[in-house]
Order: structure tokens, then C-alpha cells, then sequence
């Protein structure tokens, strides 16, 4: 069966300090990947999705950046954070052919 | 304009209670699929149930059930004798078949807590 793991799942960090946020998924090949945001009481923002290796769609602009490195492994990074990227940070999967996504446990960021 | 529309942002139901949460949605497409998540506390988004708009047949998962009037653009979610553990936030969201992706749009979603 497929799983997908987040990492870490919880982070404070300091504004302007940099980020890594990991998302790997078990148990499937090929998938499409997706990095959502959810602020606090709200739904969620689409941020990145990614059909293959090195393959990165932005959906807003900003200053985060995706990467994915391999083809089961997406990375969610920023060189220096803002107040405003605290949120809920969810990774998904969903087949290569139209499917339902299924997300991760989720990292909480919160900015200070 | 919002493509998905939930406009229950807080309900309260008596356990064992039936519950419909509401969802109405915004497309020219005509193909697109329909989807609802359960977001407990802990934060995770669970996947319940998946109705796609040229589905004959309202979408059913054990408890749950999609009221798909296409129509009226509306998927609404149907929870049957609900449980404690249906507390929780819902979301509806729609997967529009764009050429090369697909994204999924969420509501804004509806708080359920059901009472004992």
C-alpha cells in the first residue's frame, strides 16, 4: 500500500532564516506531487505540483520554491522566510493518471 | 468568483443524527470530479468520497453519500447516524480535467461537531 511521510512535523523558525520541508511517498512510481498551504481556520492554497523529476508547477507567487530531486521525494524550501508563511504545510500524491490525491500528516510552521 | 462555495461554516448536530453538509460548485467544464476530505484535529486530510460529473449514480462510502444534483452545480455531503469521532472540519473540492494537471480547488470548509 502506498504511504506518504512529512518531515518534521512540527518547526518554529526565525524570520529571514531559511527552510527545508521534506515529503517522500512509499509504495507507488511516477506520481504527481503537490505542496498545499492551509492558514490558520482556512482551506487550502495550492503552491507547487510536480508531474516527474525536476518537473515544478508555481500556482502563486512568492518566495518559496519546490524541488523535486527524485521521483518519489518533493522538497519545499524558502531562503528566507516571512511572518506570513506560518501555516500548515500538506504534501499530497495522486496517480499519474487522473486520481484522488492523498495527503500527508502535515508540517506546522510557525515564523516568530 | 469561488469554483467551490460552502456556505455552512459551523454546524452542530445530535449524535446518531443524520447530516448534509452543503457544496455547490463553479465549472464550464464537463468533465471535472468532485471530492470530500475530513480534517480532524490533528491536522491530517482524509479522503471520503469521490463523484465524477459523468457518474449516473450518487457517489456512497459506508456512511457517507454525495447528493450530486448537477443541475443545480451542488455536491452536497450526506453523513448517516453520525458518531462523536465525525467531529471535524470538511472540505469539498473539485478536480477540473485541465490538459496536463490535476489541481484540485477547495472550500472554504464547514466545522462539524456532533453533540453526545
Amino acid at each position: 500500500s502506498q504511504t506518504i511521510h512529512q518531515w518534521p512535523a512540527t518547526l518554529v523558525q526565525p524570520v529571514g532564516s531559511p527552510l527545508s520541508l521534506e515529503c517522500t511517498v512509499e509504495g507507488t512510481s511516477n506520481p504527481n506531487l503537490y505542496w498545499y498551504r492551509q492558514a490558520a481556520g482556512r482551506g487550502l492554497q495550492l503552491l507547487f505540483y510536480s508531474v516527474g523529476i525536476g518537473q515544478i508547477s508555481s500556482e502563486v507567487p512568492q518566495n518559496l520554491s519546490a524541488s523535486r530531486p527524485q521521483d518519489r521525494q518533493f522538497i519545499l524550501s524558502s531562503k528566507k522566510l516571512l511572518l506570513s508563511d506560518s501555516g500548515f504545510y500538506l504534501c499530497a500524491w495522486s496517480p499519474t493518471r487522473p486520481g484522488t490525491q492523498y495527503f500527508g500528516p502535515g508540517t506546522r510552521l510557525l515564523v516568530l | 468568483a469561488q469554483k467551490i462555495t460552502q456556505t455552512q461554516p459551523g454546524m452542530f448536530v445530535q449524535e446518531k443524527e443524520a447530516v448534509t453538509l452543503d457544496c455547490t460548485y463553479d465549472t464550464s467544464d464537463q468533465s471535472y470530479g468532485l471530492f470530500w476530505y475530513k480534517q480532524p484535529s490533528s491536522g491530517e486530510m482524509i479522503f471520503l468520497i469521490y463523484q465524477g460529473s459523468y457518474d449516473e449514480q450518487n457517489a456512497t462510502e459506508g456512511r457517507y453519500s454525495l447528493n450530486f444534483q448537477k443541475a443545480r452545480k451542488s455536491a452536497n455531503l450526506v453523513i448517516s447516524a453520525s458518531q462523536l469521532g465525525d467531529s471535524a472540519m470538511y472540505f469539498c473540492a473539485m478536480r477540473e480535467h485541465s490538459f496536463g494537471n490535476e489541481k484540485l480547488t477547495f472550500g472554504t470548509g464547514t466545522r462539524l461537531t456532533i453533540i453526545p
